[in-house]
């Protein structure tokens, strides 16, 4: 099992670019997530997903974009990029049933720097 | 008030040592995950609790859902524990929403 497949691994984007991070799992999980961890912030939810079609937002969801138009993926679209959006950014996958919750698994992370 | 809070905020172990880190939530849940990140690593799940206690290991975790506190203990710690324990808790409403703690930075000294 290839598991959370997260990529790219490392990019630097100018100010004003945009671009997607991609998330994949082959668990067929419902629930899907990205996170952004920053020193000394932990990791702070962007957007989740509990299924094909329905997103909503978490506690920063502000200049990104996501969609989930199948099971297996989940991208992050930053539409603009600024500064303040330099982190490393983590997608998270699990099984979830209305009262029941599964295991976390974790991509392993995209450090993005915006100049 | 967060809705998770660890504690203590970082910590320093001798080699050997009984060592527990603590999480405490303010929102109904339906689950509370335990996670260790590695320095300059990926983040992997040690333990997903909904009630009573989980045992792998030198690890244990317990979580009293009256109380709304878990706690994550490491029995004979040794240097390779070093890294950050991250509490996170699902929601039982909010389209089982997770939540995360900042992390403890927890290190062993040999």
């Amino acid at each position: 099992n290839a598991g959370v497949t997260q990529t790219p691994k490392f990019q630097v984007l100018k100010t004003g670019q945009s671009m997607t991070l991609q998330c994949a799992q082959d668990m067929n999980h419902e629930y899907m997530s990205w996170y952004r961890q920053d020193p000394g912030m932990g990791l702070r939810l962007i957007h989740y997903s509990v299924g094909a079609g329905i997103t909503d937002q978490g506690e920063v969801p502000n200049g990104y974009n996501v969609s989930r138009s199948t099971t297996e993926d989940f991208p992050l679209r930053l539409l603009s990029a600024a500064p303040s959006q330099t982190s490393v950014y983590f997608c998270a996958s699990s099984y979830v049933l209305v009262g029941f919750a599964g295991e976390l698994f974790f991509g392993e992370g995209s450090r993005l720097t915006v100049l | 008030k967060n809705e998770v809070e660890q504690s203590p905020q970082n910590l320093t172990a001798q080699e050997g040592e009984f060592i527990t880190i603590n999480c405490s939530y303010s929102v109904g849940i339906s689950a509370l995950h335990w996670l260790q990140q590695h320095p300059g690593g990926g983040i992997v799940s040690l333990f997903m609790l909904s009630s009573g206690k989980k045992k792998h290991g030198r690890l244990i975790a317990t979580i009293n859902i009256q109380e709304k506190h878990s706690s994550l203990h490491i029995t004979a710690s040794h240097p390779r524990d070093s890294a950050v324990y991250i509490c996170a808790v699902r929601s039982a409403v909010a389209n089982s929403k997770l939540t995360f703690g900042k992390g403890i930075t927890l290190s062993v000294r040999p």
